[in-house]
């Protein structure tokens, strides 16, 4: 089945710090994928659309020069979290869809922590 | 706007059955998806309805009525392992973007 492979796990690093995050399809390539924000005990909240070759479109109250998205390929998108703030550690997750986008599957999430 | 209703928390024990019900007011809907997802981990994909009807897999099964914005996720003969929370999410006519309900936390006891 279709695979969402996203690196790092965790990141624990200091405030002020740029984090990198990236999200591939291993066996399907994804002209779209999906980055989502959650906080405990709480749901998943969409905070972008990463679009192949053209610019994200970002939810409403998400901050695209705070969260830069890079869909450089068809397998392959990063989210970089510039200027990382404790404000900005939560679990972050990415999703890629198969045919017809449906049904989605998520990366492992990355656990980003600020100090 | 969109919105998904669901419970927040259900409590049951091993072997018995769960459903858990969402309702959703959406501009616009494709389909319904449910995800799975353990304490620390990342959302699995459990089953997805674009059909009115049951969808049946293994121990789980969705059912979606689109003209009463409603479906339920029923988790059979339930284990220990299938604590965690689940989550509805509706996907719109437009963009394939997923909007989730706010997640049943599932306690199975003993």
């Amino acid at each position: 089945g279709a695979v969402v492979s996203q690196h790092p796990s965790r990141v624990i690093c200091k405030s002020g710090t740029s984090v990198k995050i990236e999200c591939r399809s291993l066996d399907f390539q994804a002209t779209t994928m999906f980055w989502y924000r959650q906080f405990p005990k709480q749901s998943l909240m969409l905070m972008a659309t990463s679009n192949e070759g053209s610019k994200a479109t970002y939810e409403q109250g998400v901050e695209k020069d705070k969260f830069l998205i890079n869909h450089a390929s068809l397998t392959l998108s990063t989210l970089t979290v510039t200027s990382a703030h404790p404000e900005d550690s939560s679990f972050y997750i990415c999703s890629a869809g198969g045919p017809d986008n449906q049904p989605q599957h998520f990366g492992d999430g990355t656990r980003l922590s600020i100090l | 706007g969109q919105s998904l209703e669901q419970p927040s928390e259900v409590t049951a024990v091993e072997g018995a059955i769960v459903q858990i019900n969402c309702t959703y007011q959406t501009s616009g809907f494709y389909g319904l998806s449910w995800y799975q997802q353990h304490d620390g981990g990342a959302p699995t994909f459990l089953s997805y309805n674009a059909l009115d009807g049951l969808e049946e897999t293994g121990r789980f099964s969705s059912f979606l009525s689109r003209s009463d914005s409603y479906g339920y996720l029923l988790l059979q003969e339930l284990q220990m392992k299938d604590s965690a929370s689940y989550f509805c999410a509706v996907i719109k006519a437009a963009g394939n973007k997923l909007t989730f309900g706010g997640g049943t936390r599932v306690l199975v006891k003993p």
